[in-house]
């Protein structure tokens, strides 16, 4: 079982460039959640969505674009690449309900020079 | 603001050893909390969660202590082993916040064989 994949798992951008994270899960959940680690820290919430089409701020959201189309996916947009934007990128998907943890994908490992 | 923290960023340990990790939270509202390992390179896995209405849940060879008078959880894993050795996250969620886990620091713990 798959659970949550993100694609790619490293890439290097020049300030200015875009592009956008791929996050998919298989397990019919309707939370999903975008998450930033920056080194020696801990996670930083971007964006979430608590179902198809909606989507909503977290704590750190400037520079980055998210959609939510289908339940599955839930991608992350660059859209002008900044130094700042270096870091580990992680998603996770949850179900609904409260006493429920979250599944984390494997990390995107983004560096912008 | 709230938010959660853990007091000791590094901790090191023999092999055997029972490990303590410590996190503060600041948010009183927090019904359920959990505890995530991250191994180097990846993602956040789940160890083991427990519910506000809890003071003490066990697993195998870990058990979290909550206690809510001073807003502490505490993460005790026994005969720690090598392969303990990782960042450990705890994470609240509160109910009222649309389920979103929100992530302390981390501690790093070290097994030495």
């Amino acid at each position: 079982n798959a659970g949550v994949t993100q694609t790619p798992k490293f890439r290097i951008l020049k300030i200015g460039q875009s592009m956008t994270l791929q996050c998919a899960q298989d397990m019919n959940h309707n939370y999903m959640y975008w998450y930033r680690q920056d080194p020696g820290m801990g996670l930083k919430l971007i964006y979430y969505s608590v179902g198809a089409g909606i989507t909503d701020k977290g704590e750190v959201p400037n520079g980055y674009n998210v959609s939510r189309s289908t339940t599955e996916d839930f991608p992350l947009r660059l859209e002008l690449a900044a130094p700042s934007q270096t870091s580990v990128y992680f998603c996770a998907s949850k179900t609904r309900g409260d006493h429920t943890e979250a599944f984390f994908g494997q990390g995107t490992r983004l560096t912008v020079v | 603001g709230e938010s959660v923290g853990l007091h000791l960023p590094t901790l090191s340990v023999q092999e055997g050893d029972n490990s303590i990790i410590n996190c503060a939270y600041s948010n009183s509202a927090s019904d359920y909390f959990i505890w995530y390992k991250q191994e180097s390179g990846k993602g956040p896995q789940f160890i083991i969660d427990i519910r506000s209405n809890m003071d003490k849940r066990q697993g195998q060879r870990v058990t979290v202590l909550l206690n809510k008078t001073v807003k502490h959880l505490s993460l005790q894993i026994a005969a720690t082993q090598p392969g303990d050795s990782a960042v450990y996250f705890c994470a609240e969620i509160f109910q009222g916040g649309s389920y979103i886990p929100t992530f302390g620091r981390g501690t790093s713990l070290i097994v030495h064989p």
